[in-house]
C-alpha cells in the first residue's frame, strides 16, 4: 500500500466551480502537509504549507487536514483556465512523500 | 530573491554514459534534496544532504550519487546510464534539516533523455 493516495484524474471543470482535489495517507507520523501546483514542462511550485488538523486560507485556496480521518484537501474557489495544472499533495515526517497528483483541466 | 537553479535544462545522453546535474539553492537555505519525476512513478526522493552531508537517501542504486559544497550547492551524479533513467530531475531546497526541511521550494529541473 502506498503511503499517499491520490487520484490522479484528470479532472475537468468549467470555469468559475469550486474544485475538491484530495489525498488520504495510511502513516501517522506524517506532520506537515503541502499542496504543490505544476505546470507542464516547469517545477513544482508551494501554494500551501500547513501542520494542523483544520482549514488555511490562502486568497481562492483552502487547504483542509483531517488528522483523525488521514484525509487532506484542497479547495480552489472560482477556478480559472490558468488554474490548469496537476496538483501534487506532500507530506512529511523527516522527508517528504509525495502522491502521484491530479491533472485539472479549467475550461473557459 | 533568486530561486533554486538547476544547470543545464535539457540533456540528452547515450546507454552507458554518466551525467553530472547541478543545483544552487536559495540564498540562506542550506538544504538540498533532489528527485526523479517519471510520468509512471511520480515525484521520487533520491536524497538529502544538508552541511554537505547526505541525511536521508531514497530506494535507488548507487549509480545515483550526490554531493554538497561549503556553499550549499549540489551536484547529482548519475553513472552507467540506463534507458530508463530518462526522467525530469528536480532539485529542492529548504532552510534546514527535520522540521525546518519540510517547506521545500523546488527548480524547474533538468529534464534528462537517455537514448
Amino acid at each position: 500500500q502506498k503511503e499517499v493516495e491520490q487520484d490522479p484524474g484528470p479532472l475537468s471543470v468549467p470555469e468559475g466551480a469550486i474544485v475538491s482535489l484530495n489525498c488520504t495517507y495510511s502513516n501517522s507520523a506524517f506532520q506537515y502537509f503541502m499542496w504543490y501546483r505544476q505546470y507542464s514542462r516547469k517545477g513544482p511550485e508551494l501554494l500551501m504549507y500547513t501542520y494542523s488538523s483544520g482549514n488555511k486560507e490562502d486568497g481562492r485556496f483552502t487547504a483542509q487536514v483531517d488528522k483523525s480521518s488521514k484525509y487532506i484537501s484542497l479547495f480552489i474557489r472560482d477556478s480559472q483556465p490558468s488554474d490548469s495544472a496537476t496538483y501534487l499533495c506532500a507530506l512529511a515526517y523527516n522527508k517528504l512523500i509525495f502522491g502521484a497528483g491530479t491533472r485539472l483541466a479549467v475550461h473557459p | 530573491k533568486a530561486g533554486v537553479t538547476q544547470t543545464p535544462r535539457y540533456l540528452i545522453k547515450t546507454r552507458g554514459q554518466q551525467v553530472t546535474l547541478s543545483c544552487s539553492p536559495i540564498s540562506g537555505h542550506r538544504s538540498v534534496s533532489w528527485y526523479q519525476q517519471t510520468p509512471g512513478q511520480g515525484l521520487q526522493f533520491l536524497f538529502e544532504y544538508f552541511s554537505e552531508t547526505q541525511r536521508n537517501k531514497g530506494n535507488f542504486p548507487g549509480r545515483f550519487s550526490g554531493r554538497q559544497f561549503s556553499n550549499s550547492r549540489s551536484e547529482m551524479n548519475v553513472s552507467t546510464l540506463e534507458l530508463g533513467d530518462s526522467a525530469l530531475y528536480l532539485c529542492a531546497s529548504s532552510l534546514g534539516h527535520g522540521r525546518a526541511g519540510t517547506e521545500a521550494f523546488f527548480g524547474q529541473g533538468t529534464r534528462l533523455t537517455v537514448v
